[in-house]
C-alpha cells in the first residue's frame, strides 16, 4: 500500500531565505508520480510541482524545486527566496498506478514566512 | 484559478439531511476525482470517474454516492448526514485516468449541525 509521510507539522522561515519541506514515501509500484500542493488559508489546493519516478533530473518550477532521492524514497520540496505569500499548508502526494489514479496525501506541513 | 469549478462554496445543513455537491472539470479533462479533507482524517480519496464511468473507489461511505454525466460534470451525493461528515470536499480533474496531474477546485465546505 502507498504511504506518504510528512514529519514536520510546522516550519518557520525568514523572508528571502530558502526552506526545505520533507516528504518520504513508500510504495511497491514500479512507476509512480510525486506531487506537491499548496493550500493557503483560503482553502484551495494549488498544484506546485511534479516528479515522475523515472525522471532522471529533479523537477523545478520557478522558485520551487523537488529534491528527489529515489533510493531513500524521499521527495523534498525546496522553496527558494521565501515570500510572505508562501505562508500556507504544503501537502506531498503520490500517485500510484494500480487501482486508478488516486492520490495519497501526507498530513501536511504548515509553513510560516517571517518578515 | 485551476479551471475546476465547484458549487456551492459553503453548505450548512442538519443531521439526517441529504445534499448534492457539484463539480465541473477543466475544459478537456475527462477524469474527475472527489476528496474529503477533515481535521481528523486529513485528505482522503473518495472516488474517481473517467468519461462517465466509475474508475476507482477509496474510502467512500455507503451513504455517499457520485456520478459523472455525459457533459462530464460530476455530482457527489451525501445522505443521512452525520456531524462527522462536516469537512471540505474537493473535486479534482485530469485529462486521463492515469499518469496525470490533478487540478483541484476551490472546494465545498460542508457543515452539518
Amino acid at each position: 500500500a502507498q504511504k506518504i509521510t510528512q514529519t514536520q507539522p510546522g516550519m518557520f522561515v525568514q523572508e528571502k531565505e530558502a526552506v526545505t519541506l520533507d516528504c518520504t514515501y513508500d510504495t511497491s509500484d514500479p512507476s509512480y508520480g510525486l506531487f506537491w500542493y499548496k493550500q493557503p488559508s483560503s482553502g484551495e489546493m494549488i498544484f506546485l510541482i511534479y516528479q515522475g519516478s523515472y525522471d532522471q533530473q529533479n523537477a523545478t518550477e520557478g522558485r520551487y524545486s523537488l529534491n528527489f532521492q529515489k533510493a531513500r524514497k524521499s521527495a523534498n520540496l525546496v522553496i527558494s527566496a521565501s515570500q510572505l505569500g508562501d505562508s500556507a499548508m504544503y501537502f506531498c502526494a503520490m500517485r500510484g498506478t494500480t487501482g486508478g489514479n488516486q492520490f495519497y496525501f501526507g498530513t501536511g506541513t504548515s509553513l510560516t514566512v517571517i518578515p | 484559478d485551476s479551471g475546476v469549478t465547484q458549487t456551492p462554496k459553503h453548505l450548512i445543513t442538519a443531521t439526517g439531511q441529504r445534499v448534492t455537491l457539484r463539480c465541473s472539470p477543466r475544459s478537456g479533462d475527462l477524469s474527475v476525482y472527489w476528496y474529503q479533507q477533515s481535521l481528523d482524517q486529513g485528505l482522503q480519496f473518495l472516488i474517481q470517474y473517467y468519461n462517465g464511468e466509475e474508475r476507482a473507489k477509496g474510502n467512500i461511505l455507503e451513504r455517499f454516492s457520485a456520478q459523472q454525466f455525459p457533459d462530464l460534470h460530476s455530482e457527489l451525493n451525501l445522505s443521512s448526514l452525520e456531524l462527522g461528515d462536516s469537512a471540505l470536499y474537493f473535486c479534482a480533474s485530469s485529462v486521463s485516468p492515469l499518469q496525470d496531474t490533478q487540478y483541484f477546485g476551490p472546494g465545498t465546505r460542508l457543515t452539518v449541525l
